[in-house]
């Protein structure tokens, strides 16, 4: 049963344009969300995170978005640029504990 | 800073080799670290969590036989592999969370890719 979902496996946009990364998620016990960056081969890199008492959390081109209702969280990247090319991760956890992770986003950003 | 080192990134051995990993906190402290493993094109899973001074607690499926976690220190947790078999092959990944709060994100290693032959 996956809790975390990516529902699209990759996005592609134009340099200066806006990325928008969905997931949802199924455990409503869930209070901490999160957004990291993979390149192949390395670690996840923190982008950035949102508790469940907030809706929004904007940190310089990245933002991300709660909507505790529906279960669905959403990173945008304003302006794109062809470095942010990578795996993106929504991952959850509860009560700062274990994290679940989705299964990733591709993004290419097209210069 | 929160700076997670782990090592080696790549290892080739024999099949019934046992290979140990090693995640390091190199400027903070983790009572709490974590080892996920991943298959390509796959997510992370999470295999366990290591604490300080304590048995790790495994998720469901993750034999704790074969896959032996020690946490001797709040900077130094290993993941050993015993006798190692091709169906282990996989990019293993430790992550650590920096000690007092909650809200405080995972920070990760660069993961170590396991080739057993």
């Amino acid at each position: 049963d996956q809790q975390v979902k990516q529902n699209s496996p990759s996005l592609s946009v134009q340099e200066g344009r806006i990325s928008i990364l969905n997931c949802d998620y199924t455990n409503s016990m869930f209070d901490y969300f999160l957004w990291y960056k993979k390149y192949p081969a390395e670690g996840p890199t923190f982008l950035i995170s949102i508790s469940s008492i907030k809706d929004k959390n904007e940190d310089g081109r990245f933002t991300v978005f709660l909507n505790k209702s529906a279960k669905h969280l959403s990173l945008h990247i304003v302006p794109s640029q062809p470095g942010d090319s990578a795996v993106y991760f929504c991952a959850a956890s509860e009560y700062g504990n274990k994290l679940v992770f989705g299964a990733g986003t591709i993004l290419r950003v097209k210069s | 800073g929160a700076v997670v080192s782990q090592h080696p990134s790549w290892v080739i051995c024999k099949s019934g080799t046992s290979v140990k990993i090693e995640c390091r906190s190199l400027d903070f402290q983790a009572t709490t670290m974590f080892w996920y493993r991943q298959f390509p094109k796959q997510s992370l899973m999470l295999m366990a969590t290591s604490n300080e001074g304590s048995k790790a607690t495994y998720e469901q499926g993750v034999e704790k036989d074969k896959f032996l976690i020690n946490h001797a220190s709040l900077t130094l947790s290993t993941l050993t592999v015993t006798s190692a078999h091709p169906e282990d092959s996989s990019f293993y990944i430790c992550s650590a969370r920096p000690v007092a709060l909650m809200g405080q994100p995972q920070h990760f290693g660069d993961g170590t890719r396991l080739s057993i032959l």
